[in-house]
């Protein structure tokens, strides 16, 4: 299985701040690599998929880089709502797997 | 807006079945472009890809939970739905149901907002 490492395991922020969230695979994956955002008690949102295109109404405040095992979320401008867990997630091959999550708090 | 719901019967005991549905509105989950899968979360671990079915019946699981995983769909009710077998502690989770859409792989585009299961005795 395809190993996923996501760093940090959390990080404190301020809203306006630019942040970035690591993801590194435990092998090739080219540009198999979405990004999920998980808000307690609410239906998971996909952000990020292909390593940098931004799914349809997810601000362009978010955005996606990386290639090959390494790969990064930058959110621009953080607004009050995007405290949250981030996750990453390789599509390259079965059995799908996913990081083990940032938790962005303020 | 395509909603996905998951229900379920509520606790499960140890070596019994867990049973999950997941409907569907504002979308046809009959569409060839579409897949329909599960996924879970253990209290303080990561997300688990569990499986996931085509319309018209081709299923794809995690060989970790295989032998105890069932996925099927009833596009007359817009439903599919979750079995998993022999249950113990370790399938304690929310699980969650997602559409998945494949572009550069299987990608989950909408999701469901989970449901606690709890096994225990």
């Amino acid at each position: 299985d395809i190993q996923m490492t996501q760093s940090p395991s959390s990080l404190s922020a301020s809203v306006g701040d630019r942040v970035t969230i690591t993801c590194r695979a435990s092998q090739s994956i080219t540009s198999y690599l979405n990004w999920y955002q998980l808000k307690p008690g609410k239906a998971p949102k996909l952000l990020i998929y292909a390593a940098s295109s931004l799914q349809s109404g997810v601000p362009s405040r978010f955005s996606g880089r990386g290639s090959g095992t390494d790969f990064a979320l930058t959110i621009s401008s953080l607004q009050p709502e995007d405290f949250a867990t981030y996750f990453c997630q390789q599509s390259y091959t079965t059995p799908l797997t996913f990081g083990q999550g940032t938790k962005l708090e303020i | 807006q395509l909603q996905l719901q998951e229900s379920g019967p509520g606790p499960v005991k140890p070596s019994e079945t867990l049973s999950l549905t997941c409907s569907v509105s504002g979308g046809s989950i009959g569409s060839s472009a579409y897949y329909w899968g599960w996924i879970r979360q253990p209290p303080g671990k990561r997300l688990e890809w569990i499986g996931h079915i085509y319309y018209s019946g081709d299923t794809y699981y995690n060989p970790s939970l295989q032998s105890r995983v069932t996925i099927s769909v009833d596009t007359s009710k817009s439903q599919f739905s979750l079995k998993l077998s022999s249950v113990t502690a370790a399938d304690t989770a929310v699980y969650y149901c997602a559409r998945i859409i494949e572009a550069w792989g299987y990608n989950f585009d909408y999701w469901g907002q989970g449901t606690q299961v709890t096994v225990s005795s």
